[in-house]
């Protein structure tokens, strides 16, 4: 399997632009996770799926922020409007079946700077 | 939710010493802990779990230690090489720690 895999990899984009991550998981898991990782705040989970179906946003920092998972194969992460302070490293995970107890593949992240 | 809390933040060890690293965790309904090993420009790999029915587990160098009572686990690193030089992250699925930056000086 290839992974998880996310797009685009690397993005610089001007404040009050919109962003859309791409993540598409690993085929048959059923769970999706968004993090975001900076350096003063560490790895923060954002929001998770499962079978599609959002199940936790309480991480999405605010109304700026948007997920979706149109189908088992891919979801996007949407900033709009994006400011500097959104600048981070922004992953993707999968996991199947069990937030619990199975383990969380993640992607290679999408370095997002917004100036 | 879940609230995981990991220390120390950074450690330097010189090479062929040993690593621990703590985690401790706040729902007492967990019952699966892992360690994930970050390395940079990747995303955080799996590289030892543990389930609450065992008190430890050991793959060649690393272990971890779990003590459900009191709600922590810890990594255990022995014989430790410059490839082990990484940012560590323990979890509460999906909650992860802070993360520990390890440094292994040759």
């Amino acid at each position: 399997d290839a992974g998880v895999i996310q797009s685009p990899r690397h993005e610089v984009t001007e404040m009050g632009q919109e962003v859309t991550l791409r993540c598409k998981p690993i085929s048959g898991h059923d769970y999706l996770f968004w993090y975001r990782q900076t350096m003063m705040r560490g790895l923060e989970l954002l929001i998770y799926f499962n079978n599609n179906v959002p199940i936790d946003d309480s991480g999405m920092p605010e109304d700026r922020f948007s997920a979706k998972m149109p189908n088992a194969s891919f979801s996007t992460l949407k900033i709009q409007p994006s400011e500097p302070r959104d600048s981070a490293v922004y992953f993707c995970a999968s996991s199947f079946t069990g937030v619990e107890g199975n383990t969380i593949y993640f992607g290679e992240g999408s370095w997002l700077t917004v100036v | 939710g879940e609230n995981v809390e990991q220390h120390p933040s950074t450690l330097s060890v010189q090479e062929g010493d040993s690593a621990v690293i703590k985690c401790t965790y706040s729902d007492s309904a967990s019952n699966y802990f892992p360690w994930y090993k970050q390395e940079l420009g990747k995303g955080p790999q799996l590289i030892i779990d543990i389930r609450s029915n065992v008190g430890e587990k050991k793959d060649q160098r690393i272990a971890v230690t779990l003590n459900k009572t009191a709600k922590h686990f810890s990594l255990h690193i022995t014989e430790t090489q410059p490839e082990d030089s990484a940012v560590y992250f323990c979890a509460a699925s999906p909650r992860f720690g802070a993360g520990t930056r390890l440094t292994v000086k040759p």
